[in-house]
């Protein structure tokens, strides 16, 4: 069981928008530790998302977005394309381990 | 633009240690943390173990008895040694460069399935 929470899986049609979670607590994000999305394609390495909570690295188009609040923090993607059709992990830090701390991931379909 | 790439055996025995090395291009080793992230298969990401380019290390403290990691900075080399291995052992590593040791991580290495069996 991960440390932080994601809906296991999520929806949604072309041009729609869709909003995954990434759930912690009060010793990983609710502590202040900033939270860092990736996007898995099939059969391949994740990919840095979104870095401190709400910034794109070069490339990411701006239909990604990040955000933080309290002991949770949310993904957004707008504009939804087939093209996005993977899995998204959330990531932090824990100061109770001592360590990085991953989401379990979200599965997200294109309709 | 920096490059990461794993090696070491794709099949380990039961009780025996997982050695694997990741080799760095195209940027220096220095200043930064390198890391190591594994993937059962089906399954989500889980953090192991960074390596600072100095030689100072963390480790996940659910893996830390059997995880030992050492770098190379004049090969532009890390490495990770999992001991004691198990079929739960079984996944794609990936190792992975990040500015701070709570910081994110970029980029990655392609990975290496490595099968316990």
């Amino acid at each position: 069981q991960s440390v932080l929470t994601q809906p296991p899986s999520m929806s949604g049609a072309p041009g729609q928008r869709v909003t995954i979670s990434c759930t912690g607590s009060r010793s990983n994000i609710g502590a202040g530790f900033d939270v860092h999305w990736y996007q898995q394609l099939p059969g391949t390495a994740p990919k840095l998302l979104i870095y401190d909570n709400n910034n794109r690295p070069s490339g990411v188009p701006a239909r990604f977005s990040g955000s933080k609040s309290g002991t949770s923090a949310s993904l957004a993607i707008t504009g939804l394309q087939a093209e996005d059709e993977a899995d998204y992990y959330c990531q932090s830090y824990d100061s109770s381990l001592s360590g990085s701390i991953f989401g379990g991931g979200t599965k997200l379909t294109v309709l | 633009q920096v490059q990461l790439q794993e090696s070491g055996p794709g099949l380990v025995k039961p009780s025996e240690t997982l050695s694997l090395t990741c080799t760095v291009s195209g940027d220096s080793m220095s200043n930064y943390y390198w890391n190591w992230i594994r993937q059962p298969p089906g399954k989500g990401l889980e953090w192991i173990a960074y390596i600072y380019y100095s030689g100072s290390t963390n480790y996940n403290p659910s893996l830390k008895s059997r995880v030992a990691t050492s770098v190379d900075t004049s090969k532009n080399q890390f490495s990770l040694k999992l001991s004691s291995v198990t079929a739960a052992d079984t996944a794609l590593y990936y190792c992975a460069r990040s500015w701070r040791g709570d910081d994110w991580f970029d980029p990655w290495g392609q990975g290496i399935l490595v099968t316990v069996s």
